[in-house]
Protein backbone atom coordinates (compact mmCIF):
# COMPACT_ATOMS: atom_id res chain seq x y z
CA UNK A 1 0.00 0.00 0.00
CA UNK A 2 0.77 3.63 -0.50
CA UNK A 3 2.84 4.88 2.67
CA UNK A 4 4.46 8.22 3.58
CA UNK A 5 8.03 8.68 5.37
CA UNK A 6 9.04 11.77 7.25
CA UNK A 7 12.20 12.88 9.04
CA UNK A 8 12.51 12.25 12.94
CA UNK A 9 11.97 15.04 14.86
CA UNK A 10 11.57 17.47 16.56
CA UNK A 11 13.77 19.85 14.92
CA UNK A 12 14.81 23.00 16.62
CA UNK A 13 16.82 25.74 14.65
CA UNK A 14 17.24 29.34 15.77
CA UNK A 15 15.33 32.26 13.59
CA UNK A 16 16.48 32.88 10.24
CA UNK A 17 18.37 29.20 9.79
CA UNK A 18 17.65 27.49 7.10
CA UNK A 19 15.33 24.49 6.83
CA UNK A 20 15.14 20.79 5.63
CA UNK A 21 12.62 18.41 6.36
CA UNK A 22 13.04 15.02 4.30
CA UNK A 23 9.25 13.08 3.11
CA UNK A 24 10.03 10.14 0.47
CA UNK A 25 7.00 7.65 -0.40
CA UNK A 26 5.91 4.88 -1.78
CA UNK A 27 2.71 4.71 -4.14
CA UNK A 28 1.67 2.88 -7.51
CA UNK A 29 1.58 5.23 -10.36
CA UNK A 30 1.83 9.38 -9.84
CA UNK A 31 0.26 10.73 -6.75
CA UNK A 32 -0.23 14.26 -5.70
CA UNK A 33 1.70 15.07 -2.85
CA UNK A 34 1.15 18.04 -0.42
CA UNK A 35 2.50 19.73 2.73
CA UNK A 36 -0.02 20.35 5.38
CA UNK A 37 1.15 22.36 8.76
CA UNK A 38 -0.51 22.39 12.06
CA UNK A 39 -0.34 25.11 14.84
CA UNK A 40 -0.77 24.27 18.54
CA UNK A 41 -4.54 23.24 19.47
CA UNK A 42 -5.61 23.89 16.19
CA UNK A 43 -6.09 21.40 12.38
CA UNK A 44 -4.18 20.81 9.63
CA UNK A 45 -4.17 23.54 7.14
CA UNK A 46 -2.55 22.94 3.44
CA UNK A 47 0.76 24.41 2.74
CA UNK A 48 1.56 23.66 -0.66
CA UNK A 49 0.76 20.75 -3.12
CA UNK A 50 2.64 19.42 -6.37
CA UNK A 51 0.27 17.37 -8.65
CA UNK A 52 3.21 15.66 -11.17
CA UNK A 53 6.71 15.31 -11.22
CA UNK A 54 9.01 18.12 -11.11
CA UNK A 55 6.27 20.56 -10.10
CA UNK A 56 7.47 22.82 -7.45
CA UNK A 57 4.49 24.00 -4.98
CA UNK A 58 5.64 27.16 -2.93
CA UNK A 59 3.60 29.10 0.00
CA UNK A 60 4.58 31.75 2.56
CA UNK A 61 8.30 31.17 1.86
CA UNK A 62 8.35 27.67 1.96
CA UNK A 63 9.19 25.41 -1.02
CA UNK A 64 9.39 21.85 -2.23
CA UNK A 65 9.82 20.17 -5.43
CA UNK A 66 7.96 16.82 -6.61
CA UNK A 67 11.26 14.61 -7.52
CA UNK A 68 9.75 11.09 -9.39
CA UNK A 69 13.33 9.66 -9.64
CA UNK A 70 14.07 9.93 -5.74
CA UNK A 71 10.40 9.30 -4.71
CA UNK A 72 10.65 12.56 -2.58
CA UNK A 73 9.10 15.78 -1.91
CA UNK A 74 11.48 17.91 0.39
CA UNK A 75 9.77 20.95 2.17
CA UNK A 76 12.36 23.83 2.43
CA UNK A 77 12.83 27.77 3.56
CA UNK A 78 15.75 29.70 3.44
CA UNK A 79 14.71 31.70 6.26
CA UNK A 80 12.70 30.32 9.24
CA UNK A 81 10.72 32.31 11.40
CA UNK A 82 9.41 31.95 15.65
CA UNK A 83 5.85 31.96 13.91
CA UNK A 84 6.89 28.92 11.64
CA UNK A 85 7.16 26.45 14.93
CA UNK A 86 4.05 23.87 14.47
CA UNK A 87 3.85 20.37 13.19
CA UNK A 88 4.29 19.44 9.66
CA UNK A 89 2.68 16.83 7.89
CA UNK A 90 3.70 15.08 4.29
CA UNK A 91 0.82 13.53 2.42
CA UNK A 92 0.13 12.06 -0.65
CA UNK A 93 -3.52 11.11 -2.62
CA UNK A 94 -3.73 8.32 -5.62
CA UNK A 95 -4.04 9.72 -9.08
CA UNK A 96 -6.62 7.07 -9.72
CA UNK A 97 -10.21 8.45 -10.18
CA UNK A 98 -13.00 6.40 -7.94
CA UNK A 99 -13.39 7.12 -4.45
CA UNK A 100 -10.11 6.44 -3.70
CA UNK A 101 -9.54 9.95 -4.93
CA UNK A 102 -10.06 11.79 -1.80
CA UNK A 103 -8.14 9.43 0.70
CA UNK A 104 -4.42 11.24 1.69
CA UNK A 105 -1.98 9.03 3.33
CA UNK A 106 0.40 11.08 5.70
CA UNK A 107 3.40 10.74 7.35
CA UNK A 108 4.04 10.97 11.10
CA UNK A 109 4.31 14.69 11.28
CA UNK A 110 7.56 16.44 12.28
CA UNK A 111 7.95 19.11 14.85
CA UNK A 112 9.63 22.30 14.09
CA UNK A 113 10.58 24.79 16.88
CA UNK A 114 12.20 27.84 15.92
CA UNK A 115 14.25 30.10 19.13
CA UNK A 116 14.47 33.98 18.65
CA UNK B 1 -16.69 32.42 6.53
CA UNK B 2 -16.70 29.04 5.15
CA UNK B 3 -15.24 26.56 6.97
CA UNK B 4 -15.64 23.28 9.00
CA UNK B 5 -16.87 23.44 12.82
CA UNK B 6 -16.18 20.21 15.36
CA UNK B 7 -17.58 20.21 18.67
CA UNK B 8 -17.21 19.76 21.49
CA UNK B 9 -13.14 20.92 21.81
CA UNK B 10 -12.47 18.66 24.82
CA UNK B 11 -14.55 15.84 25.37
CA UNK B 12 -13.86 13.55 28.84
CA UNK B 13 -15.94 9.52 28.50
CA UNK B 14 -16.09 7.02 31.27
CA UNK B 15 -15.22 3.37 29.71
CA UNK B 16 -18.07 1.86 28.72
CA UNK B 17 -20.20 5.04 27.50
CA UNK B 18 -20.64 5.88 24.11
CA UNK B 19 -19.78 9.36 23.12
CA UNK B 20 -20.89 11.21 19.72
CA UNK B 21 -18.32 14.09 18.10
CA UNK B 22 -20.01 16.72 16.19
CA UNK B 23 -18.71 17.71 12.41
CA UNK B 24 -20.66 20.47 10.26
CA UNK B 25 -19.40 22.01 7.33
CA UNK B 26 -20.64 25.07 5.58
CA UNK B 27 -18.43 24.78 2.14
CA UNK B 28 -21.32 22.52 0.16
CA UNK B 29 -18.36 19.68 -0.03
CA UNK B 30 -19.92 16.83 -0.82
CA UNK B 31 -17.29 14.43 1.10
CA UNK B 32 -16.29 14.50 4.52
CA UNK B 33 -13.46 12.38 6.53
CA UNK B 34 -12.56 11.39 9.97
CA UNK B 35 -8.94 11.42 11.00
CA UNK B 36 -7.29 10.17 14.27
CA UNK B 37 -4.29 12.14 15.51
CA UNK B 38 -2.22 10.72 17.84
CA UNK B 39 1.41 11.50 18.51
CA UNK B 40 4.54 10.57 16.79
CA UNK B 41 1.75 8.43 14.13
CA UNK B 42 0.68 11.02 12.13
CA UNK B 43 -3.34 11.06 10.89
CA UNK B 44 -5.22 7.46 10.17
CA UNK B 45 -8.52 7.77 8.16
CA UNK B 46 -11.51 6.12 10.10
CA UNK B 47 -14.67 6.46 8.20
CA UNK B 48 -15.41 8.49 4.87
CA UNK B 49 -18.55 9.64 2.56
CA UNK B 50 -18.32 10.62 -0.66
CA UNK B 51 -22.05 11.59 -0.99
CA UNK B 52 -24.94 12.11 1.54
CA UNK B 53 -26.29 8.38 2.64
CA UNK B 54 -23.77 6.46 1.70
CA UNK B 55 -19.70 6.19 4.14
CA UNK B 56 -17.54 3.62 3.51
CA UNK B 57 -14.80 2.24 6.51
CA UNK B 58 -11.04 3.45 6.58
CA UNK B 59 -8.21 2.23 7.90
CA UNK B 60 -9.42 1.86 11.51
CA UNK B 61 -13.04 1.68 11.50
CA UNK B 62 -13.79 -0.55 13.99
CA UNK B 63 -15.19 0.73 17.64
CA UNK B 64 -16.70 3.90 15.53
CA UNK B 65 -19.71 4.69 13.10
CA UNK B 66 -20.82 7.69 11.53
CA UNK B 67 -24.04 8.80 9.36
CA UNK B 68 -24.39 11.57 6.62
CA UNK B 69 -27.90 12.32 6.59
CA UNK B 70 -27.26 15.68 5.48
CA UNK B 71 -24.47 17.26 3.38
CA UNK B 72 -23.41 19.85 5.78
CA UNK B 73 -22.90 17.33 8.57
CA UNK B 74 -20.71 14.44 9.36
CA UNK B 75 -21.30 12.82 13.42
CA UNK B 76 -18.64 10.49 14.61
CA UNK B 77 -19.93 8.31 17.54
CA UNK B 78 -16.88 6.17 19.39
CA UNK B 79 -18.66 3.46 21.03
CA UNK B 80 -17.42 0.77 24.19
CA UNK B 81 -15.89 -1.05 21.24
CA UNK B 82 -12.93 1.13 20.85
CA UNK B 83 -10.14 0.37 22.85
CA UNK B 84 -7.85 2.91 23.09
CA UNK B 85 -10.03 6.06 22.29
CA UNK B 86 -8.21 8.32 23.93
CA UNK B 87 -6.63 10.86 20.94
CA UNK B 88 -7.27 13.70 18.74
CA UNK B 89 -10.56 13.64 16.29
CA UNK B 90 -10.07 15.74 13.02
CA UNK B 91 -12.67 16.07 10.72
CA UNK B 92 -12.10 17.82 6.84
CA UNK B 93 -13.99 17.80 3.61
CA UNK B 94 -13.29 17.84 -0.31
CA UNK B 95 -15.56 18.97 -2.98
CA UNK B 96 -16.48 15.88 -3.62
CA UNK B 97 -15.24 12.78 -5.71
CA UNK B 98 -13.68 13.02 -9.06
CA UNK B 99 -13.39 16.54 -9.89
CA UNK B 100 -10.31 19.06 -9.87
CA UNK B 101 -9.38 19.75 -6.26
CA UNK B 102 -10.93 16.68 -4.92
CA UNK B 103 -7.93 15.58 -3.08
CA UNK B 104 -7.70 19.53 -1.11
CA UNK B 105 -8.97 18.87 2.45
CA UNK B 106 -10.48 21.46 4.77
CA UNK B 107 -9.91 20.78 8.20
CA UNK B 108 -12.00 21.57 11.64
CA UNK B 109 -9.93 22.51 14.67
CA UNK B 110 -10.52 18.99 16.12
CA UNK B 111 -11.75 17.74 19.33
CA UNK B 112 -9.39 15.78 21.70
CA UNK B 113 -10.95 12.89 23.18
CA UNK B 114 -9.83 11.49 26.56
CA UNK B 115 -11.61 8.23 28.50
CA UNK B 116 -10.73 8.03 32.04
Amino acid sequence: GDSVTQMEGPVTLSEEAFLTINCTYTATGYPSLFWYVQYPGEGLQLLLKATKADDKGSNKGFEATYRKETTSFHLEKGSVQVSDSAVYFCALSPRAGGTSYGKLTFGQGTILTVHP
Amino acid sequence: DGGITQSPKYLFRKEGQNVTLSCEQNLNHDAMYWYRQDPGQGLRLIYYSQIVNDFQKGDIAEGYSVSREKKESFPLTVTSAQKNPTAFYLCASSIGPQVPGANVLTFGAGSRLTVL
